[in-house]
């Protein structure tokens, strides 16, 4: 199946500080990739809608200002939390849609805001 | 895209198949069933799809209903490695946006 990365794999920042996750295909290109977030003992909710070099499409409830996204190339696709708060630790997943059909997951990124 | 409903858990002993039921009653002509798993702290792998013939690959096989309604996830030879809340989704060809619910949490038995 396809590959999908994503670096780092767990990150621990400090209150109001910036933390970018980076998300790559491997061996395919995607025009489309979308972020979730999944909390403990949760099922994963999308955030958002990446479109290579267009605006993201957000879900509703998610602040598109704290959480940006670039998909500045059909393999890499970047989410930033702007101001990181404790409440914005969480398990981050992204994925990216090969061809109209199926979605490949990146392996997530665990982040933790103390 | 049309809601699915899962057993919350299932138990499968090691080298046995794990039938994995999933109810899609309300679901389109031409919504796709759509099948991933989540093994702890990783992110979703996908497993397999249909629309109305069976499929096999190397990991699974997907029987699906003459009407529709319902699907079956194969695992013909359940390891521990397999583990895993199992997803059943109905996704629509032109749409992309998967809708996760809780799936069913397979625990495989040594």
């Amino acid at each position: 199946g396809a590959v999908v990365s994503q670096h780092p794999s767990r990150v621990i920042c400090k209150s109001g500080t910036s933390v970018k996750i980076e998300c790559r295909s491997l061996d395919f290109q995607a025009t489309t990739m979308f972020w979730y977030r999944q909390f403990p003992k949760q099922s994963l909710m999308l955030m958002a809608t990446s479109n290579e070099g267009s605006k993201a499409t957000y879900e509703q409830g998610v602040e598109k200002d704290k959480f940006l996204i670039n998909h500045a190339s059909l393999t890499l696709s970047t989410l930033t939390v702007t101001s990181a708060h404790p409440e914005d630790s969480s398990f981050y997943i992204c994925s990216a849609l090969q061809g109209r059909e199926t979605q490949y997951f990146g392996p997530g990124t665990r982040l933790l805001v103390l | 895209d049309a809601k699915t409903t899962q057993p919350p858990s299932m138990d499968c002993a090691e080298g046995r198949a794990a039938n994995l039921p999933c109810n899609h009653s309300t679901i389109s002509g031409n919504e796709y069933v759509y099948w991933y798993r989540q093994i702890h702290s990783q992110g979703p792998q996908y497993i397999i799809h249909g629309l109305k013939n069976n499929e096999t690959n190397e990991m699974a096989s997907l029987i699906i209903t003459e009407d529709r309604k319902s699907s079956t996830l194969i695992l013909p030879h359940a390891t521990l490695r397999d583990t895993a809340v199992y997803y059943c989704i109905a996704l629509g060809p032109s749409g992309s946006r998967l809708t996760f619910g809780e799936g069913t949490q397979l625990t495989v038995n040594p």
